[in-house]
């Protein structure tokens, strides 16, 4: 089946203990993105990834860190939580670009205390 | 940097009627799409419009673009229950020469509740 997967779906975590949320697809595409999800303000994005070992900031990257070693994952590294970063957390990824149809993981729930 | 936004932000209606939201974005776009979000869950795509079309549907689902007003509107007929969700309008933005940005901008989302 293809599906873009994340864990872990719920985390709770302490102000400043480094986490890793991973994401995994199994459908090749070369897009990937990481989103967050905060009442009354959508989806923003966090950071993308066009292809292996090509990553770029979207809207909203201070104080996360991406990498793409394989086109299947992209993890999302929080080396330093805050109470801040408290949110809901989407994966997706798509063929080739932004441009196409994005396919979405079930999201992580994260509370930083 | 471009943001999509949704109107309404909450929408309510019986079940059997049709339910209109709008998406007004700021930057020349590749396309448009919409999403729909059930409770707390992952966003499932339901349509993309290219910036060289103006009307497009799907089953039940007919969309708009109008890129001189940078705006779309996103017709939902004969709603159901199974319609209730969050439903989002996403866009990628590109330079004067046409090339994507590579990122895609979602809008704060448009809740609709449909009443059995």
């Amino acid at each position: 089946e293809a599906q873009v997967t994340q864990n872990p779906r719920y985390l709770i975590t302490v102000t400043g203990k480094k986490l890793t949320v991973t994401c995994s697809q199994n459908m090749n595409h070369e897009y990937m993105s990481w989103y967050r999800q905060d009442p009354g303000l959508g989806l923003r994005q966090i950071y993308y990834s066009m292809n292996v070992e090509v990553t770029d900031k979207g809207d909203v990257p201070e104080g996360y860190k991406v990498s793409r070693k394989e086109k299947r994952n992209f993890p999302l590294i929080l080396e330093s939580p805050s109470p801040n970063q408290t949110s809901l957390y989407f994966c997706a990824s798509s063929w080739e670009g932004p441009y196409n149809e994005q396919f979405f993981g079930p999201g992580t729930r994260l509370t930083v205390l | 940097s471009q943001q999509g936004e949704e109107d309404p932000q909450a929408l309510s209606i019986q079940e059997g009627e049709n339910a209109t939201m709008n998406c007004s974005y700021k930057t020349s776009i590749n396309n448009l799409q919409w999403y729909r979000q059930n409770s707390g869950r992952g966003l499932v795509h339901l349509i993309l419009i290219r910036s060289n079309e103006r009307e497009k549907h799907s089953g039940r689902l007919r969309v708009t673009l109008d890129t001189s007003k940078k705006s779309s509107s996103l017709l939902i007929t004969a709603s159901r229950a199974a319609d209730t969700a969050s439903y989002f309008c996403a866009t990628d933005g590109v330079n004067a020469g046409g090339t994507s940005y590579g990122k895609l901008t979602f809008g704060q989302g448009t809740i609709l509740t449909v009443h059995p």
